[in-house]
């Protein structure tokens, strides 16, 4: 089975330090990594793909299949990034329903 | 304006008593999920569905039950037999696999919040 940890439920910074938010897996095969964005009073929604490899405001996270690890990262935290960050997987076969993590809050203070 | 709505949005229900939350969705979407949030624990899926009439078992399916008749709809019931079923439920979506716009993200409504009394 798969299994998505996330070992810091919060995690409080101030504005313009660098964030890293850790995300590690277990899991045999070859996952997709997500990492989903839930602001304050809004719907959960994703925030970005492993398989994109793109930048979203500001955010980057890099698949590490050694570490097993996709751990999102942001070299200048903004006020505004505040939020509840889950990281998720996708099995590459079998269930193709998302796996979640625990969650992480983040708190950037001014 | 297409998306996914979940109702009600809250919902106190007495020990022993069923409840039914809505999930509707105008995305045209295959695949529907209903996830439970816990402080703490994250989205646990509860049931997932890829097409009409059909339904898998999530994670922790025990006390809840659910169906999909049609398309655009998936209900999920929350039985007396659900031992803990205070909790912040999620409804997603999203297109099914092998599809062109399958980028595996999913689509979520605003939640329903469920309280036993």
């Amino acid at each position: 089975a798969q299994r998505v940890t996330q070992p810091e439920k919060l995690l409080s910074v101030f504005k313009g330090a660098p964030v890293e938010l850790k995300c590690n897996y277990s899991y045999s095969g070859s996952p997709e990594l997500f990492w989903y964005v839930q602001y304050s009073r809004q719907r959960l929604q994703l925030l970005l793909r492993h398989i994109s490899r793109e930048s979203i405001k500001g955010f980057t996270a890099d698949l590490n299949k050694g570490e097993t690890s996709f751990h999102l990262k942001k070299p200048f935290a903004q006020e505004e990034d505040s939020a509840m960050y889950y990281c998720a997987l996708r099995r590459d076969t079998g269930r193709r329903a998302l796996t979640f993590g625990s969650g992480t809050r983040l708190q950037v203070q001014p | 304006d297409g998306g996914i709505t979940q109702s009600p949005k809250y919902l106190f229900r007495k020990e022993g008593q069923n409840v039914t939350l809505s999930c509707e969705q105008n995305l045209n979407h295959d695949a529907m999920y209903w996830y439970r949030q816990d402080p703490g624990q994250g989205l646990r899926l509860i049931y997932y569905s890829q097409i009409v009439n059909d339904f898998q078992k999530g994670d922790i399916a025990e006390g809840y039950s659910v169906s999909r008749e049609k398309k655009e709809s998936f209900p999920l019931t929350v039985t007396s037999a659900q031992k803990n079923p205070t909790a912040f439920y999620l409804c997603a979506s999203t297109p099914l696999l092998g599809q062109e716009v399958n980028t595996g993200e999913l689509f979520f409504g605003e939640g329903s919040r469920l309280t036993v009394l």
